[in-house]
């Protein structure tokens, strides 16, 4: 297994288009968490998935953005009607219930996108 | 909601010296983990190291270890024996153990090393 992995790493789009990122597990994982990072600041949450369900949404995730994560294996992020303030990196990071709250979390390389 | 403060946006050490990053955090439980996390340039976040709030022993890991304070809600990382390697983003992350499993994180501190 090699990692979480993500596509596309790299995105541009314009401004009012749609946009759906992939996330690929570390395959024994059952916990999925989607993140937000802008320039200088650190990952914020948006989102988590146990299994197929998602559990938890941050206050963030404007009605824009829906996840998804059909049979509890990839996810994916979709953003709807892009804005300029939707440019950031998208990271995708995972891990496992079995070792409870102190469990390490896997960092995918991330998507960058840009909306122009 | 917890909130993390890394205080240092940037911090210098030189190679073989020794640096330390701080943390500081709010909350009101009494359990919970602390994670510190390196992002290299371009690449991804990798796990430093992790210290479980109910265990009062700082943890170690080679040359990286932390000194929790816990009434303080301080959790500073440091670094011995700096090397070009650790250069990088450090972040500080708080996760609950009670409500979801999300890792809030601070804003970081972006550690140069020179030679």
């Amino acid at each position: 297994d090699t990692g979480v992995s993500q596509n596309p790493r790299h995105k541009i789009t314009k401004r009012g288009q749609n946009v759906t990122f992939r996330c690929d597990p570390i395959s024994e994982h059952n916990r999925l968490y989607w993140y937000r990072q802008t320039l200088g600041q650190g990952p914020e949450f948006l989102t988590y998935f146990q299994n197929e369900a998602q559990l938890e949404k941050s206050r963030l995730l404007s009605d824009r953005f829906s996840a998804e994560r059909p049979k509890g294996s990839f996810s994916t992020l979709e953003i709807q009607r892009t804005e300029q303030g939707d440019s950031a990196m998208y990271l995708c990071a995972t891990d496992s219930t079995r070792r409870g709250g102190g469990t390490e979390a896997f960092f995918g390389q991330g998507t960058r996108l840009t909306v122009v | 909601a917890q909130t993390v403060t890394q205080s240092q946006p940037e911090m210098s050490v030189q190679e073989a010296e020794t640096v330390t990053l701080s943390c500081t955090y709010d909350t009101s439980e009494s359990d919970y983990y602390l994670f510190w996390y390196k992002q290299p340039p371009s690449r991804q976040m990798i796990l430093v190291i992790r210290q479980e709030a109910y265990k009062q022993q700082n943890a170690t890991e080679n040359r990286f270890s932390v000194n929790f304070q816990k009434a303080a809600k301080s959790f500073s990382l440091k670094i011995s024996d700096s090397q070009l390697g650790d250069a990088a983003m450090y972040f500080c992350a708080y996760r609950s153990s009670n409500s979801g499993y999300a890792l809030n994180f601070g804003k970081g501190t972006s550690l140069l090393v020179t030679p």
